[in-house]
């Protein structure tokens, strides 16, 4: 079953903060965050693990429940730079996943 | 240290033909995954390739098959080739054991 995003779209000024979430009906192992631009790979965000973590870099930070098999991007003080479509890709072992992705959240960023 | 790269960019072919897609892994990196990418939609797994055999597939047909060779690269082969295959086609390379996979540029196959 494919993990569900949300919200499908959000169009933000520069300097706003954004949430995006997903959530999964099976137990997960990790959850992988992912940025694609519009004819572009996905780009590598962060990758979280069951065991509840946060993690961020910069001003991109995600948070995991795996009680709740969901998990929260969030995106502070956006950036222009910051605008594509985000997808969560979940997987439910570790090593060598094989992972399922959601169906992404389109955000713009609008100066 | 180079990153995933794929060939060829771009393909267009015709139903029923068959065609080879290629993926070289980051350096280092000795796991290949497959995916299938719709427009508008999010990546869907095909399968992973480790140590040169097939190590899960998604819910695709035989018609979709795969090699990775001693170098870590990797080849996803479809025969029978219809209108829905249509789609950009990623890899992504990884080191077992460890969770992040990098994708490749993809290559968008158009059948007409």
């Amino acid at each position: 079953q494919q993990p569900v995003q949300s919200p499908q779209a959000v169009i933000l000024r520069e300097g706003e903060d954004a949430v995006i979430n997903c959530s999964s009906s099976k137990a997960l192992y990790s959850v992988h965050w992912y940025r694609q631009k519009h004819g572009e790979a996905p780009i590598f965000l962060m990758i979280l693990l069951k065991g509840g973590e946060q993690k961020g870099h910069d001003k991109i930070s995600a948070s995991f429940n795996e009680k709740k098999q969901q998990s929260s991007l969030y995106l502070t003080a956006s950036q222009l730079s910051y605008s594509g479509t985000y997808f969560c890709g979940t997987g439910t072992n570790f090593g060598n996943e094989k992972l399922t992705f959601g169906t992404g959240t389109r955000l713009t960023i609008i100066p | 240290e180079t990153g995933v790269t794929q060939s060829p960019t771009h393909l267009i072919k015709t139903r029923g033909q068959q065609v080879t897609l290629r993926c070289s892994s980051q350096s280092g990196h000795n796991t290949v995954s497959w995916y299938q990418q719709a427009l508008g939609q999010g990546p869907q797994f095909i399968f992973q390739y480790y140590r040169e055999e097939e190590n899960g597939r998604g819910n695709f047909p035989p018609r979709f098959s795969g090699l990775q060779f001693p170098n870590y690269s990797s080849e996803l082969n479809v025969n029978a080739l219809e209108l829905d295959d249509s789609a950009l086609y990623l890899c992504a390379s990884s080191v077992t054991g460890r969770g992040e996979q990098y994708f490749g540029p993809g290559t968008r196959l158009t059948v007409t």
